[in-house]
């Protein structure tokens, strides 16, 4: 079974460019949630996407948003890009139902690393 | 909103040595803890979890415990293995979300 696929893996974008990042789940996992990790900080959560809804979102400014299409891939788009955007994005899927969030295992990708210039 | 702190954020063992890594939680609605642990390059992967219902959990040369009381829960890794070198996340379940610690970095020297 494939696991999490995440592209590209690595870009280099300059400060007020936009960027989209992609996230293809594993087969049957419905539940998409992103996360962006910092030295330092740890996972900060960004969003969570079930069946093409946003089930819940992080603290992030309005520059982050994401979607999620029918077959579940979700894609991830931060514009205005600031320097300290910089960070390796982690996309997780879950083998939740559709009654809540949900606790369960997350299944990450290997991330996609950001560097704003 | 949820607070968890983990400790250390490095942490140098001999190989053979027994590792024990600490995190703390602010919310006590939290009812599920996950550790994670993340080789170089690579995403966090699952390693081991406990539910609130439970104190201790084991699987081979890991294990985790579980106090609900004073809202802490710790990862042991004992005979460890060069290749228990990584950065391990800990993490807390709360408000249909996952919280996490910053994470340990262990190295294991041979």
């Amino acid at each position: 079974k494939a696991g999490v696929t995440q592209t590209p893996r690595y870009l280099i974008k300059t400060r007020g460019q936009q960027v989209t990042l992609s996230c293809s789940p594993i087969s049957g996992h419905r539940s998409v949630s992103w996360y962006q990790q910092t030295p330092g900080q740890g996972l900060q959560f960004l969003f969570e996407y079930f069946s093409e809804t946003q089930r819940n979102k992080g603290n992030f400014p309005g520059r982050f948003s994401g979607r999620q299409f029918s077959n579940s891939r979700s894609e991830m788009n931060v514009s205005t890009l600031e320097l300290g955007d910089s960070a390796l994005y982690l996309c997780a899927s879950s083998l939740v139902t559709s009654g809540g969030a949900g606790a369960g295992e997350l299944f990450f990708g290997e991330g996609s690393r950001l560097t704003v210039l | 909103g949820e607070n968890v702190e983990q400790h250390p954020s490095t942490l140098s063992v001999q190989e053979g040595d027994s590792a024990v890594i600490k995190c703390t939680y602010s919310d006590s609605a939290s009812n599920y803890f996950p550790w994670y642990k993340q080789e170089l390059g690579k995403g966090p992967q699952l390693i081991i979890d406990i539910r609130s219902n439970v104190g201790e959990k084991k699987d081979q040369r890991i294990a985790v415990t579980l106090n609900k009381t004073a809202k802490h829960f710790s990862l042991h890794i004992t005979e460890t293995q060069p290749e228990d070198s990584a950065v391990y996340f800990c993490a807390s379940f709360t408000g249909n979300q996952f919280y996490f610690g910053t994470g340990t970095s262990l190295t294991v020297i041979p």
